[in-house]
């Protein structure tokens, strides 16, 4: 049940572009994305609620494929703030339960 | 305004014990919820409170129960400490009507000896 996230870890320059994929098994009524820096709890970013829908902020966006069960995380021209260990969060169509994906640790190095 | 804050920030017990850590949701949040994570995992989902009642609850054994106060605040209570309860303990808060949008607290970090 709980969602699968890729890659498990990258590393990016400064500037560089990534994404990374969350799938699950289970039919999803909204996908949310958290960072987490070491040693801090998890920070909101964004949540999508509607297949297809697209959202973003800064240089940071996602999507959501309602029908493939599938989210995907855009970062651009990343920063150095941007490293730390990203988590999907999803909620399933029926219940209020959230599953936290596997995680995919994201280092920017300078 | 403050955010979500919890405590205490680290606790050690034995196995065995009991242990209680506390949440006080960000003002104008109503929904708490518990999460547990080990090292280098993800947050597992423990239960859910709203209006004072536990409303949604992941697989946690009964070990593990919860309370919500009038005021929104939040307990975790964990009985007969095991050496796997160790891990940050999550609280996050959501606003009135929007549950699904979740805020995070520091985190209480147990470890059982």
């Amino acid at each position: 049940q709980q969602p699968v996230q890729s890659p498990q870890a990258v590393i990016l320059r400064e500037g560089e572009d990534a994404v990374i994929n969350c799938s699950s098994s289970k039919a999803l009524y909204s996908v949310h994305w958290y960072r987490q820096k070491h040693g801090e709890a998890p920070v909101f970013l964004m949540i999508l609620l509607k297949g297809g829908e697209q959202k973003g902020h800064d240089k940071i966006s996602a999507s959501f494929n309602e029908k493939k069960q599938q989210s995907s995380l855009y970062l651009t021209a990343s920063q150095l703030s941007y490293s730390g260990t990203y988590f999907c969060g999803t909620q399933r169509a029926t219940g209020n339960q959230f599953y936290f994906g596997t995680g995919t640790s994201l280092t920017v190095i300078p | 305004d403050a955010g979500v804050t919890q405590s205490p920030t680290h606790l050690i017990k034995t196995r065995g014990q009991q242990v209680t850590l506390r949440c006080s949701p960000k003002s104008g949040h109503d929904t708490v919820s518990w999460y547990q994570q080990a090292l280098g995992q993800g947050p597992q989902f423990i239960f859910q409170y709203y209006e004072e009642e536990e409303r949604q609850r992941g697989n946690f054994p009964d070990r593990f129960s919860g309370h919500q106060f009038p005021n929104y605040s939040s307990e975790l209570n964990v009985n007969a400490l095991l050496l796997g309860d160790s891990a940050l303990y999550l609280c996050a808060s959501s606003p009135a009507g929007h549950w699904n949008e979740q805020f995070f607290g520091p985190g209480t970090r147990l470890t059982v000896l």
